[in-house]
């Protein structure tokens, strides 16, 4: 079976540091994205990992424990246009390639 | 390069009817899979369609199909609609097979079910 699970909400105030934790289940692991969906749009793509450890890409970090099934993304310089879900789905490959999200973490930045 | 392109943006049907919703993915891809969000549920998968086969499908009854044309567009058909169909019904286009590549997301398709 496959099992995503993550904070449901998490507050955190403008300039601010947050890391949103992930841990995964999955059969025939391929790597793990991650995803942020603001409000009525549609998720876009932020990072993808494959390799264990941390890749920086501007304010947003994403790092990845193959071993542990554990990930988190790191948001720092927090600002209000942050406020959104954030979704990592990991990616099985091959026949079962498709993404499986589970409810994501809605982060609320405050001023 | 256009990004996945979603018909209709809204949609208002009653309890029985059908629908048909359209996904264009961006050009070059192959892939389109398609999404169910609800508040409660999240985003679960639907289907996935790579060159005009269905390659993977999620847990829907059989009321929920889809296709794929030669140029890669896909349609995904609801029938004997319930309530509990109503979503935001999103597909993502990829390069490759899911699971291989990126998937991009279109802005999907408010499906409201009276």
């Amino acid at each position: 079976g496959q099992n995503i699970d993550q904070p449901t909400e998490m507050t955190a105030t403008e300039g601010a540091i947050v890391q949103i934790n992930c841990t995964y289940q999955t059969s025939g692991f391929n790597g793990l994205f991650w995803y942020q969906q603001h409000a009525g749009e549609a998720p876009t793509f932020l990072s993808y990992n494959v390799l264990d450890g941390l890749e920086e890409k501007g304010r947003f970090s994403s790092f990845l424990s193959r071993s542990k099934g554990y990930s988190y993304l790191l948001l720092k310089e927090l600002q209000m246009k942050d406020s959104a879900s954030y979704l990592c789905p990991p990616e099985r490959g091959g026949s079962q390639g498709n993404l499986i999200f589970g409810k994501g973490t809605k982060l609320s930045v405050k001023p | 390069k256009a990004g996945v392109t979603q018909t209709p943006r809204y949609l208002i049907k009653t309890r029985g009817q059908q629908v048909t919703l359209s996904c264009s993915p961006i050009s070059g891809h192959r892939s389109v899979s398609w999404y169910q969000q609800t508040p409660g549920q999240g985003l679960q998968f639907l289907f996935e369609y790579f060159s005009e086969t269905q390659r993977n499908k999620g847990n829907f009854p059989g009321r929920f199909s889809g296709r794929q044309f030669s140029n890669s567009r896909s349609e995904m058909n609801v029938s004997t609609l319930e309530l509990g169909d109503s979503a935001l019904y999103l597909c993502a286009s990829s390069l490759r097979a899911a699971g291989l590549d990126t998937q991009y997301f279109g802005p999907g398709t408010r499906l409201t079910v009276l």
